[in-house]
């Protein structure tokens, strides 16, 4: 089964200054892979996708950008944090062909002051 | 867009009582999923119903597709301490399609 993996667990940025996250995944090829933002005790929202190395759908437009340069790993980044930029973000993987469930990381908690 | 209502936001049940959670989608599903996010954790993967009608069993949880899958629930048997936390459907529109609509969850507290 698939491993995501997620750092840091917590950050806290000033408001502007840049950002980038990465998730790995482990345990599968060829995945589907999300970024997702969730503001405290409200639902998910999906940012990006992306269903193979170098493809990417954004679902929001922001000051955020994803890329993927490599099968298995998905970096979220922006070049000036804005404090609604705060909330849990969470990377999750599908394996997108056949059944869609989605196996969510640990989660990076991003605090913008 | 597609959109998935569950309702309700919120739920506080004493330990032993039933609870249910209900998902609603403003289109016909290709299939339905729930998650469980535990305070501080992360959204983990329960079920997938697909079939139209279908009910699965987790232990005391119980699951619905509806007929005419548009809509979904969750049913708690006898609630238990361990089963706080925030309950989300999650529906897919098929085919060609790699996204799913989440609805905002439920929360679910239990009272020793």
């Amino acid at each position: 089964s698939q491993t995501i993996h997620q750092w840091p667990a917590t950050l806290v940025q000033p408001v502007g200054s840049p950002l980038s996250l990465e998730c790995t995944v482990e345990g599968t090829s060829n995945p589907n892979l999300y970024w997702y933002r969730q503001a405290a005790g409200r639902g998910l929202q999906l940012l990006f996708y992306s269903v193979g190395i170098g493809q990417i759908s954004s679902e929001v437009p922001q000051n955020l950008s994803a890329s993927r340069p490599q099968d298995r790993q998905f970096i979220l980044s922006s070049k000036k944090l804005l404090l609604s930029d705060s909330g849990f973000y969470l990377c999750a993987c599908g394996p997108g062909t056949g059944t869609y469930e989605q196996y969510f990381g640990p989660g990076t908690r991003l605090t913008v002051t | 867009g597609q959109q998935v209502m569950q309702i309700p936001q919120y739920q506080h049940v004493q330990e032993g009582e039933d609870f249910t959670t209900y998902c609603n989608s403003s289109t016909t599903l290709s299939n339905i999923q729930w998650y469980k996010q535990r305070p501080g954790g992360h959204p983990v993967f329960l079920i997938q119903l697909v079939k139209s009608g279908e009910v699965k069993k987790q232990k005391r949880l119980t699951f619905q597709f509806g007929e005419a899958k548009k809509n979904s629930s969750l049913h708690i048997t006898a609630t238990q301490t361990t089963d706080v936390g925030t309950y989300f459907c999650a529906g897919h529109s098929g085919a060609g399609s790699y996204q799913l609509t989440f609805g905002k969850g439920t929360k679910l507290s239990v009272i020793p």
